[in-house]
């Protein structure tokens, strides 16, 4: 019954590979998000999707491509992974928050380690 | 300068004070999130408000749109509100939130 899953929950992989996160809600949110905590456990938005509409694409290296096959899932792909991508990424979801006042739902997190 | 700044970065508590943290930011916004990062690592939205004040249980959040400030209070504070407290708005009209730095909280028995 979980609102916001992501998977895997940890991920410990070598430089070089490419990985994936997977995030699924079932809350019927128009609108997905990955966000990325760093070390310094700030915050900040990477991407966002409105049905399956890529909305926000912040300053991101091209090895990251998320992939949204409907509104309810939201997956992160990684290329070439790099020492520096270790970090923790939370997936979220709301429903148009501006304009209903909804707020945000978030994942539990995925810790991603690059070694 | 960080567009959301947040006061205390830390604070310790003895269970049963009345906390405050405090939230400033420079963007115009149409609302301002509180959210809770439990020393798990997950992240639980509390609050999402545009005016005047909302409360949920021991947790209370006021926000002056005019002064661009909110706080969040915590009554009767107990270790299991050991926490970090975030901040954050919306940037430019769109629902992209930027974050505070969060505020470490500690509740002491």
């Amino acid at each position: 019954d979980t609102a916001v899953s992501q998977t895997p929950k940890y991920l410990v992989t070598q430089m070089g590979n490419d990985k994936s996160i997977k995030c699924e809600q079932n809350l019927g949110h128009d609108t997905m998000y990955w966000y990325k905590q760093d070390s310094k456990k700030f915050l900040k938005i990477m991407f966002s999707y409105n049905n399956k509409e890529l909305i926000i694409n912040e300053t991101v290296p091209n090895r990251f491509s998320p992939k949204s096959p409907d509104k309810a899932h939201l997956n992160l792909h990684i290329n070439s992974l790099e020492l520096g991508d270790s970090a923790v990424y939370f997936c979220a979801s709301s429903q148009d928050p501006g304009r209903t006042g909804y707020g945000y739902t978030f994942g539990s997190g995925t810790r991603l380690t690059v070694v | 300068k960080n567009e959301v700044e947040q006061s205390p970065q830390n604070l310790t508590a003895q269970e049963g004070e009345f906390i405050t943290i405090n939230c400033s930011y420079s963007v115009g916004i149409s609302a301002l999130h509180w959210l809770q990062q439990h020393p798990g690592g997950g992240i639980v939205s509390l609050f999402m408000l545009s005016s005047g004040k909302k409360k949920h249980g021991r947790l209370i959040a006021t926000i002056n749109i005019q002064e661009k400030h909110s706080s969040l209070h915590i009554t009767a504070s107990h270790p299991r509100d050991s926490a970090v407290y975030i901040c954050a708005v919306p940037s430019h009209n769109t629902d992209k939130l930027i974050f505070g730095t969060g505020t470490r909280l500690q509740v002491f028995p």
